[in-house]
């Protein structure tokens, strides 16, 4: 199974900053890379598909990138309510996996 | 627009089964596959399996094989999951979430608490 391992864990940052956060793949899953986001008490949100194609609704602060193994969620100037955690997904490959996410904080 | 409500908490001792219900509406059911998403307390989402609700084929995990079962009523619209042999490590949050490669959206999640 494809392995996905995310980075930092947490990252800490205060409003109005940009966050980057990272996700690596362990074997190339092209672009069938998608982004969520968690708030506690709440079920995982879809952000971004296909790398870096934003979700219906998804403000144009959330931008990914990357291809292959490598791969970036930005965050260009955070809001209050982006503070949550984020899990990568590939989805090239069965069993579907995530990373174990990065907590945002402030 | 495209809603998953799932059924409400549940506690189950060691050793039993758990079903979880999760009904659709502001699409066609049938035309999605429907996948199973356990999330632990502190741990990321870990995906179970997806059953077609047109066949009623499925695929499960390698890791939920033998404990796991998805159906589908397609008269009303809803997708189930049955896990049995609950252990205490099955202490979870349970989702459901509509295929469209990724997943999107998701059911609010149905907490299982395994205890004695």
């Amino acid at each position: 199974e494809i392995v996905m391992t995310q980075s930092p864990a947490t990252l800490s940052v205060s409003p109005g900053e940009r966050a980057t956060l990272s996700c690596r793949a362990s074997q190339s899953v092209t672009s069938s890379l998608a982004w969520y986001q968690q708030k506690p008490g709440q079920a995982p949100r879809l952000l971004i598909y296909g790398a870096s194609t934003r979700a219906t609704d998804i403000p144009a602060r959330f931008s990914g990138s990357g291809s292959g193994t490598e791969f970036t969620l930005t965050i260009s100037s955070l809001q209050s309510e982006d503070f949550a955690i984020y899990y990568c997904q590939q989805y090239i490959s069965w069993p579907r996996t995530f990373g174990q996410g990065t907590k945002l904080e402030i | 627009q495209v809603q998953l409500v799932q059924s409400g908490a549940e506690v189950k001792k060691p050793g039993a089964s758990v079903k979880v219900s999760c009904k659709t509406s502001g699409y066609t059911f049938t035309g999605y596959y429907m996948h199973w998403v356990r999330q632990a307390p502190g741990q990321g989402p870990e995906w179970m399996g997806w059953i077609n609700p047109n066949s009623g084929v499925t695929k499960y995990a390698q890791k939920f094989q033998g404990r796991v079962t998805m159906t589908r009523d397609t008269s009303i619209n809803t997708a189930y999951m049955e896990l049995s042999s609950l252990n205490y490590d099955d202490s979870a949050v349970f989702y459901c979430a509509k295929d469209s490669l990724y997943f999107d959206p998701w059911g609010q999640g149905t907490p299982v608490t395994v205890s004695s």
